[in-house]
């Protein structure tokens, strides 16, 4: 069965550095979203982006994320420059039309 | 009016028993309900949905109850099992747009 994977699994950076998060959504879907969770609360949406752009975007993506679709597959969420509190799980998403969000597996962020 | 509230925060079950779940919303534009479990260190998986047209659906042990005029909807876990043990979000979508607000999860534990 095709998945969501995301990569990597795990990532520590340093406070004020550039991450970038990324995802290889299933191959015949259209729309993807960025999500995230900090430890213990719920999952909150990001950011969606069907046909090359953004569709839509929350209070939380500021200034300092971004979303790519660099070469057809892969889809990245990158943070310019980190804050301890975007410390979180990051779950990307796609759907296919008129059905339901497949979830990767996540990347784990920590910012020290 | 975006919130899904979601209730208990932790349900604890013995085996064999029934696990409930129940989230409200008040987005009337809110038109797609899925039920979402999740295993620590791992994305949500969806476990069964529904659309407003219908009062209940059921898919082996689970079945989602819905009331459209008090906007409610609960998940009932039949004969729960320790591996049932996992986080429960239930969200909901304008279908339109695909976004999930999630609600803030159910940490069940099913005792053997």
């Amino acid at each position: 069965e095709p998945e969501v994977t995301q990569t990597p699994s795990h990532q520590v950076t340093q406070m004020g550095q550039e991450v970038i998060l990324r995802c290889v959504p299933i191959s015949n879907h259209l729309y993807f979203y960025w999500y995230r969770q900090i430890l213990g609360q719920k999952v909150e949406f990001l950011v969606s982006f069907y046909n090359n752009e953004i569709s839509e975007k929350s209070e939380i993506f500021d200034d300092q994320f971004s979303v790519e679709r660099p070469d057809g597959s892969n889809f990245t969420l990158k943070i310019r420059s980190t804050k301890l509190e975007d410390s979180a799980m990051y779950f990307c998403a796609s759907i296919p039309v008129g059905q339901t969000p497949f979830f990767g597996p996540g990347t784990r962020l920590t910012v020290l | 009016q975006q919130q899904v509230k979601q209730s208990p925060q932790s349900l604890i079950v013995q085996k064999g028993g029934i696990s409930i779940i129940n989230c409200a919303y008040e987005n009337t534009a809110f038109d797609y309900f899925p039920w979402y479990q999740q295993f620590p260190g791992k994305g949500p998986a969806l476990l069964i949905a529904i659309r407003p047209d219908v009062s209940e659906k059921k898919e082996g042990r689970f079945t989602i109850s819905f009331n459209k005029s008090a906007k409610q909807f609960s998940l009932h876990i039949m004969d729960s099992q320790p591996g049932d043990s996992a986080t429960y979000f239930c969200a909901a979508s304008p279908d339109s747009s695909y976004k999930l607000i999630f609600g803030s999860g159910t940490r069940l534990l099913v005792r053997p």
